[in-house]
């Protein structure tokens, strides 16, 4: 069965150094996002993106955040320069547009 | 903003015995969604019901939907120890694009 896949498994950076969390959602899906879950607390909606453009974002996702789909299969989240409470398990999710959002296994930022 | 809330926060129970857990959410929704994840893991996606939907099945997994109160319930009939994860619930708003809002979630131990 297809799944969304996402690579780093766990990145650990330094305070103010740019990372890049890479996702290859499912093939046939048209509709990609990226959520975040701090440790302990909700999953909170980060960015969706639908014809390689923000469809909608939250007031977290500032302009520390971007995304891009640089080809037909990756989409990634960059963080500019991070920050301490940026440490997260970061999910990236598909839907065809039937709602349906498939869930990656994520990647845990550790952030020191 | 609207918000997915479960209730209970944690349910213990046996193996054998079935699992109720709630869902309330404050806005009107297209949809609404339950998830299970596993400790640090991903989520994993359970099922769909839709605004105009009241019951929904996938194997051992009965949702209901009552619009009404703006509430759900995930049932998990005959429990088994690998059911052993948090659950959420996960909503759209009606109007909005199809980002999810989700609940705290509820965790179930089945031992």
């Amino acid at each position: 069965e297809p799944e969304v896949t996402q690579t780093p498994s766990h990145q650990v950076t330094q305070m103010g150094q740019e990372v890049i969390l890479r996702c290859v959602p499912i093939s046939n899906h048209l509709y990609f996002y990226w959520y975040r879950q701090i440790l302990g607390q909700k999953v909170e909606f980060l960015v969706s993106f639908y014809n390689n453009e923000i469809s909608e974002k939250s007031e977290i996702f500032d302009d520390q955040f971007s995304v891009e789909r640089p080809d037909g299969s990756n989409f990634t989240l960059k963080i500019r320069s991070t920050k301490l409470e940026d440490s997260a398990m970061y999910f990236c999710a598909s839907d065809r547009q039937d709602y349906e959002q498939y869930f990656g296994p994520g990647t845990r930022l550790t952030v020191t | 903003s609207q918000q997915g809330e479960e209730d209970p926060q944690a349910l213990s129970i046996q193996e054998g015995e079935n699992a109720t857990m709630n869902c309330s959410y404050k806005t009107s929704i297209n949809n609404l969604q339950w998830y299970r994840q596993n400790s640090g893991r991903g989520l994993v996606h359970l099922i769909l019901i839709r605004s105009n939907e009241r019951e929904k099945h996938s194997g051992r997994l009965r949702v209901t939907l009552d619009t009404s109160k703006k509430s759900s319930s995930l049932l998990i009939t005959a429990s088994r120890a690998a059911d052993t994860a948090s659950y959420f619930c996960a909503t759209d708003y009606l109007g909005g694009y199809s980002t999810l809002t989700f609940g705290k979630g509820t965790m179930l131990l089945v031992s």
